[in-house]
């Protein structure tokens, strides 16, 4: 168990509709990242937050957005969904960046249908 | 632009075999971070190694090493004596430049260990 959760662990929903995906850091990582798995753009990364800022910015679609909370939770909302958005979310966390050891949560499933 | 390229799309070995998979990476930053991480089959992602691009001494964790070379721009994983809980996708990443937090992943390579 890395101590990463993410909430839920499938989701099926229709084109465009719209869905929050939610990732629990380890305790004391103040640092989250969002990546996206798919079988046509193999493994990516979407977006990092530090401690309740965006810190870095990957390929994230414009319909996507994310946000960490005070607690620092954070949650990644995906709308206007599209057939193309089915993936594997994976959120991870880490202390402060990459420079230390970065933990991943089991990974949202979401399909669009 | 940075790119990672992993050549191998799948490898086969039987136990016990040694298995070397290549990641040959492009940047044109002189400071950078290589990574590797293990997708099992059950589907969760393992984070195993990062490398700072100063550091070119290899570095061994048990039956799993690994071969920075900066002069070919590649960072090669060993897997020594494999094992069947060795099956999975291995994925080699790079990250550098204005953000050290931008990872860019490589395509993966699916190693399956036979008994």
């Amino acid at each position: 168990d890395s101590g990463v959760t993410q909430t839920p662990k499938h989701l099926i929903t229709a084109t465009g509709q719209r869905v929050t995906l939610r990732c629990s850091p380890r305790s004391g990582d103040l640092s989250v990242y969002w990546y996206q798995q798919s079988l046509d753009q193999g493994l990516q990364f979407l977006i990092q937050y530090y401690n309740g800022e965006e810190r870095a910015k990957g390929n994230i679609l414009e319909r996507f957005s994310a946000q960490q909370f005070p607690d620092l939770h954070s949650e990644l909302n995906l709308s206007s969904l599209e057939l193309g958005d089915s993936a594997l979310y994976f959120c991870a966390s880490s202390e402060r960046g990459l420079q230390e050891t970065q933990y991943f949560g089991p990974g949202t499933r979401l399909l669009v249908l | 632009a940075q790119k990672v390229t992993q050549a191998q799309t799948e490898i086969s070995v039987v136990e016990k075999e040694d298995v070397t998979l290549d990641c040959v990476y492009e940047t044109r930053d002189t400071t950078y971070y290589l990574f590797w991480y293990k997708q099992p089959p059950s589907g969760e992602l393992v984070f195993l190694i990062r490398r700072n691009s100063f550091d070119e001494q290899n570095e061994i964790s048990g039956r799993y090493s690994w071969n920075f070379q900066k002069s070919t721009s590649s960072f090669n994983f060993t897997i020594t004596a494999s094992q069947v809980v060795d099956s999975a996708v291995y994925f080699c990443a790079l990250s550098g430049g204005t953000s050290y937090d931008k990872v860019i992943f490589g395509p993966g390579t699916s190693l399956s260990v036979i008994p």
